[in-house]
């Protein structure tokens, strides 16, 4: 079993609709990180968080430290935002490791 | 600061020759991680750095992969001998201290061994 857990696997959506992408993990984490990677290659970090909600413009990654699960929403989706969405939990102590899911590729259709 | 910086882009080479990547950490940052990314097994970590010491190489596929992070700011990754398997994206990734960590990912490095 993986120790992170993402789905769905792919997404297809038409323009302006609202997604959600989910993210479970079994192992103790000390962060929860959600990566977006796009066609070219490049991988960005969208967000990181260890508790609660966090929001930039239309993207939204909340986690549930109790139930071990994140979900990343995205509002008012547009062709732009079509890439891999890549989670990844990072466990401390004196590392920073990160172990990742195997990723959601998303389609958004005008 | 322009950001984490890898080198090459893309390389291609034969079965059996040496291949170095590199990579230069932004400014400040203390941790270095290399990762590999196939289709097959997606992202994985292959080994990583704090102070430019190596921390957990656990990841390294074998005895043919080796990473130096020989100062602060640089670290390279060689395959000797190289072989098709190894053909993947390989990317590093630099970090503050674990207190305040985030990951910047370099470009990567696409590798194609024939």
């Amino acid at each position: 079993k993986n120790e992170v857990e993402q789905s769905p696997q792919n997404l297809t959506a038409q323009e302006g609709e609202f997604i959600t992408i989910n993210c479970s993990y079994s192992v103790g984490i000390s962060a929860l990180h959600w990566l977006q990677q796009h066609p070219g290659g490049g991988i960005v970090s969208l967000f990181m968080l260890s508790s609660g909600k966090k929001k930039h413009g239309r993207l939204i990654a909340t986690i549930n430290i109790q139930e071990k699960h994140s979900s990343l929403h995205i509002t008012a989706s547009h062709p732009r935002d079509s890439a891999v969405y890549i989670c990844a939990v990072g466990y401390g102590g004196a590392t920073n490791k990160l172990i990742f899911g195997t990723g959601t590729l998303l389609a958004v259709q005008p | 600061d322009a950001g984490v910086i890898q080198s090459p882009r893309h390389e291609v080479t034969e079965m059996g020759q040496e291949v170095t990547l590199r990579c230069k950490l932004i400014s400040g940052h203390n941790s270095l991680f290399w990762y590999r990314q196939t289709m097959m097994r997606g992202l994985e970590l292959l080994i990583y750095f704090n102070n430019n010491v190596p921390i957990d190489d656990s990841g390294m596929p074998e005895d043919r992969f080796s990473a130096k992070m020989p100062n602060a700011s640089f670290s390279t990754l060689k395959i000797q001998p190289s072989e098709p398997r190894d053909s993947a994206v390989y990317f590093c990734a630099s970090s503050f201290p674990r207190d305040t960590f985030s990951a910047f990912f370099g470009q990567g490095t696409r590798l194609t061994v024939v």
